[in-house]
């Protein structure tokens, strides 16, 4: 079966420029979540959905990111414009039900120079 | 206070070895779960083994099993008979509660495991 599939793996643009990030959760899962990974800061929860609605936007870090799940099989963090504090490994991750696992993507390392 | 500890940094084991990664939690939920995920040096995520609050038998997933133990609040991975490929991140999480509104995974800090051949 194909797990959570993200794209681009890599990602480098200058600051100021826009940033899209790409999330195809497995298909049937109804939760899907976006993580930041630093070193610094560990994995934090950017956004949560369920069954496509934003539940919980706490963790988003300020009004230049943004997140959209038109349908269940698709969603997007948005990054705009970008700073250098944006470097950082972004994965997304779906879950079936809630008390199942969350299955990670490979993750999108974002490097803003 | 931190709710899931993982006080070993770094660990080094034998190839074909057991090696135990330690992993206490806090939490005054009746209901929660306890996971654990490896991140090779590549940089993914994989989802290794779940371990339920009401569970009464420890988890088993192939060579990993979950060394649960609830009174004390503790649930280290065990990995057994380890191989090269098993050099990687690993993290301890929980979620506690239970239910849709239940989704924040609380992750330690990791512990850097390295198999010697």
């Amino acid at each position: 079966d194909a797990g959570v599939i993200q794209s681009p793996r890599h990602e480098v643009t200058e600051m100021g420029q826009e940033v899209t990030l790409r999330c195809k959760p497995i298909s049937g899962h109804n939760s899907l979540f976006w993580y930041r990974q630093t070193m610094m800061r560990g994995l934090e929860l950017l956004i949560y959905f369920n069954n496509n609605v934003p539940i919980d936007d706490s963790g988003m870090p300020e009004d230049r990111f943004s997140a959209k799940m038109p349908n269940a099989s698709f969603s997007t963090l948005k990054i705009q414009p970008s700073e250098p504090r944006d470097s950082a490994v972004y994965f997304c991750a779906s879950r079936l039900d809630s008390d199942q696992p969350q299955h990670f993507g490979d993750g999108t390392r974002l490097s803003i120079l | 206070a931190q709710k899931i500890t993982q006080t070993q940094p770094g660990m080094f084991v034998q190839e074909k070895e057991a090696v135990t990664l330690d992993c206490t939690y806090d939490t005054s939920d009746q209901s929660y779960g306890l996971f654990w995920y490896k991140q090779p040096s590549s940089g993914e995520m994989i989802f290794l083994i779940y371990q339920g609050s009401y569970d009464e038998q420890n988890a088993t997933e192939g060579r990993y099993s979950l060394n649960f133990q609830k009174a004390r609040k503790s649930a280290n991975l065990v990995i057994s008979a380890s191989q090269l490929g098993d050099s990687a991140m690993y993290f301890c999480a929980m979620r506690e509660g239970q239910g849709a509104g239940s989704y924040q995974l609380t992750f330690g800090k990791g512990t850097k495991l390295s198999v010697i051949p």
